[in-house]
């Protein structure tokens, strides 16, 4: 149990294009998922918390309104790469917190975005 | 502000030794701490997690165990082998907001 997904693997776009980025829990409910960044041979930089239901609270520094968060349903949040630029190549990975457990986070395979 | 760091930072051992991988953190008031393993190019995947009020757990050869007192977390890996070559990554939870604080990583090697 505890799987979580991401769609999709890997994504190539052209600078000025829109990127969206899925992220499911498959088998479990989760009211809180996160989104990080990755930067090669770097760890991971926390960029929002996704809350069902609400606004997503953004870390210092993370451009809301470039980074577009929503988490419409218990088991689905989607992370939105606005304009996206050459540097915002990176892994973007998410996590989910499994609805009344022990705040363990489950983490999806990843997602490996190039911008040309 | 919590600091989370990772030493070794590299460590290459031949398969069937036990090593120790540690974990440090500046603030004792963490929630929890959770052990992440990460394969190149892919995401992670948790190993263990030590609530505030453990010492430690295990899951078959791998023991954590956590020393809030002494800011410290070990990650020990009994009779290692090629397969548990990765990227070993500590996170700390320092409230019921669910955020972890990870460090940098050691990323071991463990040769046939």
């Amino acid at each position: 149990g505890a799987v979580v997904s991401q769609h999709p693997s890997w994504v190539i776009c052209k600078s000025g294009t829109s990127v969206k980025i899925e992220c499911r829990s498959l088998d479990f409910q989760a009211t809180t998922m996160f989104w990080y960044r990755q930067f090669p041979k770097q760890s991971l930089m926390l960029m929002a918390t996704s809350n069902e239901g609400s606004k997503a609270t953004y870390e210092q520094g993370v451009e809301k309104d470039k980074f577009l968060i929503n988490h419409a349903s218990l088991t689905l949040s989607t992370l939105t790469v606005t304009s996206a630029h050459p540097e915002d190549s990176s892994f973007y990975i998410c996590s989910a917190r499994r609805s009344g457990g022990y705040n363990e986070q489950f983490f999806g395979p990843g997602t490996r975005l190039t911008v040309l | 502000k919590q600091e989370v760091t990772q030493i070794p930072a590299a460590l290459s051992v031949p398969e069937g030794e036990n090593l120790v991988l540690n974990c440090s953190f500046t603030d004792s008031a963490i929630y929890n701490l959770q052990w992440f393993r990460q394969d190149p190019g892919k995401g992670l995947t948790s190993l263990l997690l030590i609530q505030s009020s453990q010492r430690e757990q295990t899951s078959g050869r791998l023991n954590a165990s956590l020393d809030k007192s002494s800011g410290r977390s070990t990650l020990y890996i009994a009779a290692s082998q090629p397969g548990d070559s990765a990227t070993y990554l500590c996170a700390l939870g320092s409230g019921n907001t669910g955020k972890l604080i990870f460090g940098q990583g050691t990323t071991l090697q463990v040769k046939p």
